[in-house]
């Protein structure tokens, strides 16, 4: 597609449970950001990767979030034993490059509710 | 470590008059600067940005805003407000310059404009 993509648009779990969203970037971008928006948090960063180089996690809330990128390409967010907190929208970004002269350009996210 | 400051959560205005949304920052070396729009269920899109050069910077639907280094600010404006601006709107910074990821955005909380008849 033109754009990027994520999935599941909404998902619902229960407390306890480990759940994976999901980030297809636009086709060529070398760069993928993982933000999080939340009522309380509003949005908030958490896991970049650009190209080979090892990802900046300094945004991941805690050892239950992790994510990884498979070639280059598609990469899924995983949280682990979710948490009501944990409920949020989830959006992935891509760029061509990690340069102020690209555009960032976000999908329309993941929304995640933890009952 | 930047931050950002949006000026009220909910700005209302009627169709035709003056946007006015205002957003100032925190940075200890030159920013990079967005304005990104919210539509209700929809990701965010980018309205305009500032890098370098001209301090006034043109975006999308008619919205421009102006970077003041001396203020701090990076206040977005449009003429003339039109129905379909209505959306949440997100002023964030990028520390690229000292030495973080340029995608690494730091947002302010976002306001809320209403446009009424």
């Amino acid at each position: 597609g033109a754009g990027v993509s994520q999935s599941p648009s909404n998902k619902v779990t229960e407390k306890g449970k480990d759940v994976e969203l999901r980030c297809d970037p636009i086709s060529g971008h070398t760069a993928l950001y993982w933000y999080r928006q939340s009522l309380g948090q509003g949005l908030e960063f958490l896991i970049y990767f650009q190209g080979n180089s090892a990802p900046d996690k300094s945004g991941l809330p805690s050892d239950r979030f992790s994510a990884e990128r498979t070639g280059g390409s598609v990469s899924t967010l995983t949280i682990q034993r979710t948490q009501q907190e944990d409920s949020a929208v989830y959006l992935c970004a891509s760029s061509q490059r990690d340069r102020g002269r690209s555009t960032i350009y976000f999908g329309e996210g993941s929304w995640l509710t933890v009952v | 470590a930047q931050s950002v400051t949006q000026l009220g959560s909910h700005v209302s205005v009627s169709e035709g008059a003056l946007v006015l949304l205002r957003c100032n920052y925190s940075s200890s070396v030159p920013p990079y600067l967005f304005w990104y729009v919210q539509y209700p269920n929809q990701g965010l899109q980018l309205l305009l940005k500032y890098t370098t050069g001209a301090t006034l910077v043109k975006g999308i639907n008619g919205f421009e805003a102006e970077f003041k280094k001396s203020e701090t600010s990076f206040h977005l404006t449009k003429p003339s407000a039109h129905m379909s601006d209505a959306a949440e709107y997100f002023c964030a910074v990028s520390d690229e310059a000292g030495g973080t990821s340029y995608g690494k955005l730091t947002f302010g909380q976002g306001t809320i404009l209403t446009v009424h008849p």
